[in-house]
């Protein structure tokens, strides 16, 4: 059973230049929060969506930045015209949606590191 | 508004002693610690946790204590295995309908010597 994939792995992008992340949430899971590791820094919350919905976007910057979660396909964060402070880590995390208590059974992804010229 | 800090960034203990991890939080309204561990390249990865109405949680070599009216959190790793290297970020939660967001620590590398 595959964990949580992100892709791609590391992206590079050039000031004012679009960034797409992705991220394929585990087998059956239809929660979905995403989080960013500025550098030394701990991850930051920015948004948590369920399929077609976002519940909570307190985390996510009001302005470029926008994240969805189809029905079908994968979790996508974007940012628009990035800046050199977009440079970051970028974590997909999914849980189950169920009885379970999602604060112990959030699934982390890899990663995207993000590098803007 | 650091809510969650780790004001240890890094930690260096010998194998077979004890690596105690310190995490201080400022907000009344957390009722949800826990423990990541993050290798390189990698998301990082559950330990354990506690809830407020406990002040201890243990699972294996792996125990968290919570002293709430410090707010203040420890994990300790005892004994410490060089597979235990890793950076330990401590993570808390506010119960409610979004309650799966998890605020961070910035964490504290342990090196764990052979």
């Amino acid at each position: 059973n595959a964990g949580v994939m992100q892709n791609p792995r590391h992206l590079v992008r050039r000031r004012g230049q679009e960034a797409r992340l992705r991220c394929s949430p585990m087998k059956g899971h239809s929660h979905v929060y995403w989080y960013r590791q500025l550098p030394e820094e701990g991850l930051k919350f920015m948004v948590y969506l369920q399929k077609e919905n976002i519940i909570d976007e307190s985390g996510m910057p009001k302005e470029r930045f926008s994240a969805e979660f189809p029905k079908e396909g994968p979790s996508i964060l974007r940012i628009q015209q990035v800046v050199r402070g977009d440079s970051a880590a970028y974590f997909c995390a999914s849980s189950p949606g169920d009885n379970r208590d999602p604060r112990e059974t959030q699934y982390f992804g890899p990663g995207t590191r993000l590098l803007v010229l | 508004d650091q809510q969650v800090k780790q004001n240890s960034p890094s930690l260096s203990v010998q194998e077979g002693r004890i690596s105690i991890l310190n995490c201080d939080y400022t907000n009344s309204m957390f009722d949800y610690f826990l423990w990541y561990k993050k290798y390189p390249a990698e998301g990082p990865t559950f330990l354990i946790s506690i809830s407020s109405i406990k002040d201890k949680n243990e699972d294996g070599r792996f125990t968290v204590f919570l002293n709430k009216s410090a707010k203040h959190l420890s994990l300790h790793i005892v004994p410490s295995q060089p597979g235990d290297s890793a950076v330990y970020f401590c993570a808390a939660s506010v119960g409610g309908t979004s309650y799966g967001k998890l605020t961070f620590g910035q964490g504290t590398i342990l090196t764990v010597h052979p």
